[in-house]
């Protein structure tokens, strides 16, 4: 157990739809990331968070949207589905300060899997 | 695209040590070597990591060569759990303030512990 946690498990929707996914960091992680996993690209990274402010951008699309909150808990929106969006999303949080590289190591939830019908 | 080339799989007797070579010819003197792996579609699952001094802890050990340029992950004494994809990643670490520290996952390889 990573101590980082993902809701929900699976969700299934269709075209066209709006969907958000939540994570929840380890306790005192500053940052998040969030990555798609899907059977042809991989795993990929989307966008990070630290503190509450955007940092940095990957192949995110433009439906896609994230934020991070005061809690530190993270969203991740998805909307107009298609159904190439169908793919693990996963989350992940670190520390993140200036004592080195080992304070920064990225620890990943277990994942939701999105199925676009 | 990644920086680093693994095998895309290989084959390892339960109890045997897995050895786990990646190479990293472009590595930049401040990329740090992590090695992460991911059993069946679970959240990738942080191993190790390294600047150029061999590491070890209580789940694997990992040797990088003297030039840096290619690193082995060692599985000591393998377990069917262990069968996994593992990923070998080069970057550089977080500075103060959260500046862009994503991982960039290539293919990484299978690694397939047998009875």
């Amino acid at each position: 157990d990573s101590g980082v946690t993902q809701t929900p498990k699976h969700l299934i929707t269709a075209t066209g739809q709006r969907v958000t996914l939540r994570c929840s960091p380890r306790s005192g992680d500053l940052s998040v990331y969030w990555y798609q996993q899907s059977l042809d690209q991989g795993l990929q990274f989307l966008i990070q968070y630290y503190n509450g402010e955007e940092r940095a951008k990957g192949n995110i699309l433009e439906r896609f949207s994230a934020q991070q909150f005061p809690d530190l808990h993270s969203e991740l929106n998805l909307s107009s589905l298609e159904l190439g969006d169908s793919a693990l999303y996963f989350c992940a949080s670190s520390v993140v300060t200036s004592g080195g590289p080992g304070t920064d190591t990225q620890y990943f939830g277990p994942g939701t899997r999105l199925t676009v019908l | 695209d990644a920086k680093t080339t693994q095998p895309t799989s290989m084959d390892c007797a339960e109890g045997r040590a897995a050895n786990l070579p990646c190479n990293h010819s472009t590595i930049s003197g401040n990329e740090y070597v992590y090695w992460y792996r991911q059993i069946h579609s679970q959240g990738p699952q942080y191993i190790i990591h390294g600047l150029k001094n061999n590491e070890t802890n209580e789940m694997a050990s990992l040797i990088i060569t003297e030039d840096r340029k290619s690193s082995t992950l060692i599985l000591p004494h393998a377990t069917l759990r262990d069968t996994a994809v593992y990923y070998c990643i080069v970057r550089v670490a977080m500075g103060r303030g959260g500046s862009q520290g994503n991982l960039i996952f290539g293919k990484g390889t299978k690694l397939s512990v047998k009875p």
